[in-house]
């Protein structure tokens, strides 16, 4: 099985801020990677897909790239509306495995 | 959209059924998955179902103790978790992937709260 493994898992920023988490695969999963923003009580949001593209509506702050084992999500002026936990996705063989998550605090 | 039926409160050893009813797309075009999230917890896939010929996929975890079904009349997805322990208590969401099962899961449900207690 396919292990992502998401860091950090914590991080505390300011508004402005640019704010870098990476997802790295335990094999190459070509550009098959996603990400999702979820705030406290609500359900998760999708962001990105197949690393670098931006879900039509989602602000252009926010990108993805890589490829292979290694990936990366940008948020380049961290706003308020924006502190929350990010989770990176891979499907492959049957079975779905999200990232442990980075939760995104105000500094 | 997807609508999730209302919260559940159930003893140890029973079983819930979840329903997710789809609207707005062609049910039968798009893979569903349930996700769960305990209190505090991250994100945890549970399975998928294609709603076109009913076929499933289920985490290993759960294998042995979930049933994904639907019902194409109604547009609807089920989710039944037997065999319920305190450690079950969660969140449970139904999101809609894609055209392939490898797509992104582009619309949730708005959750469900099954709490097991005695």
């Amino acid at each position: 099985d396919i292990q992502m493994t998401q860091s950090p898992s914590y991080l505390s920023a300011s508004v402005g801020d640019r704010v870098t988490i990476t997802c790295q695969a335990s094999q190459d999963i070509s550009n098959y990677l996603h990400w999702y923003q979820q705030k406290p009580g609500k359900a998760p949001k999708f962001l990105i897909y197949d690393a670098s593209n931006l879900e039509s509506g989602v602000p252009s702050r926010f990108s993805g790239s890589g490829s292979g084992t290694d990936f990366t999500f940008t948020i380049s002026s961290l706003q308020p509306e924006d502190f929350a936990t990010y989770y990176c996705q891979h499907y492959d063989n049957s079975l779905l495995t999200f990232g442990g998550g980075t939760k995104v605090e105000i500094k | 959209q997807l609508v999730q039926s209302g919260a559940e409160v159930k003893k140890p050893g029973a079983s819930v059924k979840v329903s997710c009813k789809a609207s707005g797309y062609t049910f039968t075009v798009f893979y569903m998955h349930w996700v769960r999230q305990a209190p505090g917890q991250g994100l945890e896939w549970m399975g998928i179902i294609n709603p076109s010929g009913g076929s499933t996929s289920y985490a290993q975890k759960f294998q042995g103790r979930v049933t994904m079904t639907r019902d194409t009349s109604t547009s609807t997805v089920y989710m039944e978790l037997n065999s319920l322990r305190s450690e079950d208590t969660a969140v449970y969401y139904c999101a809609r992937g894609g055209v392939g099962a490898n797509r992104p899961l582009s619309l949730w449900g708005q959750g469900t709260l099954v709490t097991v207690s005695s």
